[in-house]
């Protein structure tokens, strides 16, 4: 009965690096979206899977972020070339079937660059 | 597209006082509406949600929200404040698959 589980929890980095968030959605969702939350922000839309396709990335806000879901479970976040920019919570989230069922978010990882 | 706005960025109530949090939205067909609840360092939970069923809406913990179409509001409200209920609270609404959110209030509660 787990709920949406994402690692690491924090994660320090250099300015440059690369960098990979994991998250695990409820078990048989079909959906999975991913969000960015920055201090004193709601979350912001990055990108929604349906299955393993991205349904939609118009969220991603430039070509060094990247996601997949290549079994329709796990879905990785990948930010290539970091900036302190991009430091916030990366939360994930998933539902059922999409569309108005509601979204169960995991507990966010904290990425701070350097 | 759809947005919600959330006046006040700040709260603080009194224990036992009235909580209502103001979210106004912008939508042009009949929006789905939903109101997070986000402890610290913790995901975001669902409090209650809108679909059109009912303008009154019941959550958790006590929460209710009532869909407005003449105001464009779907305001959050609990009769009596507890210290428990200190968090921050989001609306947002849906847009094609996604959830569109606003910046969100901080609720404060005083003994």
């Amino acid at each position: 009965g787990a709920g949406v589980s994402q690692t690491p929890s924090n994660k320090v980095t250099e300015k440059g690096k690369y960098v990979e968030l994991r998250c695990d959605p409820i078990s048989g969702h079909t959906a999975l979206y991913w969000y960015r939350q920055s201090l004193g922000q709601g979350p912001e839309f990055l990108i929604y899977f349906q299955g393993t396709g991205a349904a939609d990335d118009s969220g991603l806000p430039n070509d060094r972020f990247f996601a997949v879901r290549p079994e329709g479970s796990v879905s990785t976040l990948k930010i290539q070339r970091t900036e302190r920019g991009d430091s916030a919570v990366y939360l994930c989230a998933s539902s059922s079937t999409g569309g108005n069922s509601p979204l169960h978010f995991g507990n966010g990882t904290r990425l701070t660059v350097t | 597209a759809q947005s919600v706005t959330q006046l006040g960025s700040h709260v603080s109530v009194s224990e036992g006082a009235l909580v209502l949090l103001r979210c106004n939205y912008s939508s042009s067909v009949p929006p789905y509406l939903f109101w997070y609840v986000q402890y610290p360092n913790q995901g975001l939970q669902l409090l209650l949600k809108y679909t059109s069923a009912a303008t009154l809406v019941k959550g958790i913990n006590g929460f209710e929200a009532e869909f407005k179409k003449s105001e464009t509001s779907f305001h959050l409200t609990k009769p009596s404040a507890h210290m428990s209920d200190a968090a921050e609270y989001f609306c947002a609404v849906r847009y094609t698959d996604k959830l569109i959110f606003g910046t969100g209030t901080r609720l404060q509660v005083f003994p």
